[in-house]
C-alpha cells in the first residue's frame, strides 16, 4: 500500500508558467518533504514540512518555490514561473517511524 | 558536509547469484540512519532497507543484507539469489537534519 500518492503523473508546460504539484498522504503524516530527480541524475532534497511551516531547505528552493498544506490534507509544490531546468521528476515523501521515507510515485515535469 | 558516495555506476549479475552494491558515506555526526532505495524503470522510490547507526546488528530483509562499518563509514549492499525483477538503480542514503542526502546510484543489471 502506498503511503502517499501524487497528481497529475505528468505535466507539460510552457516556461515562465506556474505549475502546482499535489500530494495526498493516505494515512495521516506530519512530515512532509519534496525531492526532485532530473533524469539521470541523483535524487536532491527541495524542502521539508512539519506544522504547516518549512524546517528546512535547499538551495535549490529559491523563491520561485513554495510549498503548502491549504486544507489539511493535499500537500502542494509550487513553481512561479517555470525554467527549462526544472524539468525533472519531482516525489513527494513522507517521514516513516525512523527517519525513513516513503515516496509517491513521482510527477514528471517537462518545461517546454 | 555530509556526502554519499557510490563507486559503482553499473553493475551486473547472473541470475540466481549473490551481488555486493558499494557505498560509502561521510558525517561528523554519532547517530543517524542510512537507507537502501531501489528505483525500477517505473521510477518509483521503493525503501529496500534502512540500518541505524547506534544498531551494531546488521539489517536484513529477506534476500537484502547490509554491511554497516560505522568506522569506516561503509554501508554495502548484499543481495542474494538475485532475481530478475531487482534490476533497477539503487541508491545509497543518509539520513541528516531531516533530510536525505542520496548517493549517484548504482545501475544493477541482472543477466538470465
Amino acid at each position: 500500500e502506498p503511503e502517499v500518492t501524487q497528481t497529475p503523473s505528468h505535466q507539460v508546460t510552457q516556461m515562465g508558467q506556474e505549475v502546482i504539484l499535489r500530494c495526498v498522504p493516505i494515512s495521516n503524516h506530519l512530515y512532509f518533504y519534496w525531492y526532485r530527480q532530473i533524469l539521470g541524475q541523483k535524487v536532491e532534497f527541495l524542502v521539508s514540512f512539519y506544522n504547516n511551516e518549512i524546517s528546512e531547505k535547499s538551495e535549490i528552493f529559491d523563491d520561485q518555490f513554495s510549498v503548502e498544506r491549504p486544507d489539511g490534507s493535499n500537500f502542494t509544490l509550487k513553481i512561479r514561473s517555470t525554467k527549462l531546468e526544472d524539468s525533472a521528476m519531482y516525489f513527494c515523501g513522507v517521514r516513516g517511524a525512523y527517519n525513513e521515507q516513503f515516496f509517491g510515485p513521482g510527477t514528471r515535469l517537462t518545461v517546454l | 558536509a555530509q556526502t554519499v558516495t557510490q563507486s559503482q555506476p553499473e553493475m551486473s549479475v547472473q541470475e540466481a547469484e549473490t551481488v555486493t552494491l558499494s557505498c560509502t558515506y561521510d558525517t561528523s555526526e554519532s547517530d543517524y540512519y542510512l537507507f537502501w532505495y531501489k528505483q525500477p524503470p517505473s521510477r518509483q522510490m521503493i525503501l529496500v532497507i534502512r540500518q541505524e547507526a547506534y544498531k551494531q546488528q546488521n539489517a536484513t530483509e529477506n534476500r537484502f543484507s547490509v554491511n554497516f562499518q560505522k568506522a569506516a563509514k561503509s554501508f554495502s549492499l548484499k543481495i542474494s539469489d538475485s532475481q530478475l525483477g531487482d534490476a533497477a538503480m539503487y541508491f545509497c542514503a543518509y539520513y541528516v537534519d531531516d533530510k536525505i542526502i542520496f548517493g549517484k546510484g548504482t545501475r544493477l543489471h541482472i543477466l538470465p
